[in-house]
């Protein structure tokens, strides 16, 4: 199956500072990525919506001045936590669809942020 | 789309079948059934999918009732590695295509 790469897989960050989080396909052209964040024993929650090249779409509830999320290529999205606070420290995941239509989605293997 | 229900958890034994149960009694006609699994701290896994007719994979198989209101994922051989929280995921696919997660079915895989 299709790979996609999340990078750091965990991050320590003061509280105040700002971190940002990678997701890449590393062997397919992705038309969409998503961004979930999943916290403790919970499901994942869907963030936002990103198509290369244009604004992402966010989830009711979803800060988007928090949660900058880019999508330069298509082949790399990223999700910028500004000013982190530990209510944000979660497992926050991405995935990514090859094409338009019913096709699977692939998932990163996540990246656990922690706020001190 | 449509809200699907599962069992919260199910316990199988190694070397059986794990038959994972899923409700989506308010499919409609163009959206497909999808199954993910997620193991701990991971990210989540794409198993199968389908409309209507069954499917198989290496993984599993997806077996639909005719009128698609439910279906069963099935592992025909379950191993320890199997144990996970497995989501069914009903979408519309197209424009629309979003993947909203329910709370899953864990499944742990005795030995």
């Amino acid at each position: 199956g299709a790979v996609v790469s999340q990078h750091p897989s965990w991050v320590i960050c003061k509280s105040g500072t700002s971190v940002k989080i990678e997701c890449r396909s590393l062997d397919f052209q992705a038309t969409t990525m998503f961004w979930y964040r999943q916290f403790p024993k919970q499901s994942l929650m869907l963030m936002a919506t990103s198509n290369e090249g244009s604004k992402a779409t966010y989830e009711q509830g979803v800060e988007k001045d928090k949660f900058l999320i880019n999508h330069a290529s298509l082949t790399l999205s990223t999700l910028t936590v500004t000013s982190a606070h530990p209510e944000d420290s979660s497992f926050y995941i991405c995935s990514a669809t090859r094409g338009q239509g019913n096709t699977e989605a692939f998932f990163g293997q996540g990246t656990r942020l922690t706020v001190v | 789309d449509a809200k699907t229900t599962q069992p919260t958890s199910m316990d199988c034994a190694e070397g059986r079948a794990a038959n994972l149960p899923c409700n989506h009694s308010t499919i409609s006609g163009n959206e497909y059934v999808y199954w993910y699994r997620q193991i701990h701290s991971q990210g989540p896994q794409y198993i199968i999918h389908g409309l209507k007719n069954n499917e198989t994979n290496e993984m599993a198989s997806l077996i639909i009732t005719e009128d698609r209101k439910s279906s069963t994922l099935i592992l025909p051989h379950a191993t320890l590695r199997d144990t996970a929280v497995y989501y069914c995921i009903v979408n519309s696919g197209g424009s629309n295509y979003k993947l909203t997660f329910g709370k899953g079915t864990l499944l742990t895989v005795n030995p």
